[in-house]
């Protein structure tokens, strides 16, 4: 079975300062795991992917995440905040070779960006 | 290239009613699911196809059901609408890499229902 726990329900920073969104997940197999962005009233847009390539992931916008097999974690940085960071954030886990593609979606963080 | 389109955008229907929400992709995508959105708690998975002419059940199908009406349509039916069914509905397509390794899933912009 899989399973994905993101730590914080609520992250708020202030403009500039780096961002921490973390995400800790349970997988049988060898996992995918993704970084989804929601802004309000919006459909989910993919920030970033690992797909049992590099560890150290790189996204849009600035983001990037680093696979943990070790700690069972991918948690999600940016250096430096922008206000239209502001929005929430799901981590998500699908198993590559178990559960016909279906994926898992942490109960997601609402990050707040302070001016 | 309007990747996934779901229709309507927001429904309001009173308890016992039924209605069909549609989803399209135009990228090829074999893979095709439906979810929902509430508040504080992710999305969950109602029902999911694997490819054309297959569907099966994801963590919350009670109260729905699918059809698949070809590559590219993947429709949600509500037989009898209840309160507890208020949600955000998503859509969402996605391609198979190669044997059972899913690729990232792209989204609707989804469909806020209301039931009173």
């Amino acid at each position: 079975a899989q399973s994905v726990t993101q730590l914080d329900s609520h992250v708020s920073v202030s403009e500039g300062t780096p961002v921490l969104l973390r995400c800790n997940y349970s997988s049988s197999y060898s996992p995918s795991l993704f970084w989804y962005v929601q802004h309000p009233n919006k459909g989910l847009q993919l920030l970033l992917k690992y797909t049992s390539a590099a560890t150290l992931v790189k996204g849009i916008n600035g983001f990037e995440a680093e696979f943990k097999k070790s700690e069972t974690s991918f948690h999600l940085t940016k250096p430096s905040a922008h206000m239209s960071d502001a929005a929430e954030y799901f981590c998500v886990v699908s198993d590559r070779w178990t559960n016909a593609g279906k994926s898992t979606f942490g109960d997601g963080t609402t990050l707040t960006v302070k001016p | 290239n309007a990747g996934v389109t779901q229709t309507p955008k927001f429904q309001v229907l009173k308890t016992g009613q039924s209605m069909t929400l549609q989803c399209a992709q135009d990228m090829n995508h074999n893979s095709m699911y439906w979810y929902r959105q509430d508040p504080g708690m992710g999305l969950r998975l109602i029902y999911y196809s694997a490819s054309e002419g297959t569907t099966d059940k994801g963590e919350v199908p009670n109260g729905y059901n699918v059809s698949r009406l070809n590559k590219r349509e993947f429709s949600l039916r509500l037989e009898s609408a209840a309160p507890s069914q208020t949600s955000v509905y998503f859509c969402a397509s996605s391609e198979i890499l190669g044997q059972s390794s899913y690729n990232e899933q792209f989204f609707g912009p989804g469909t806020r229902l209301t039931v009173l």
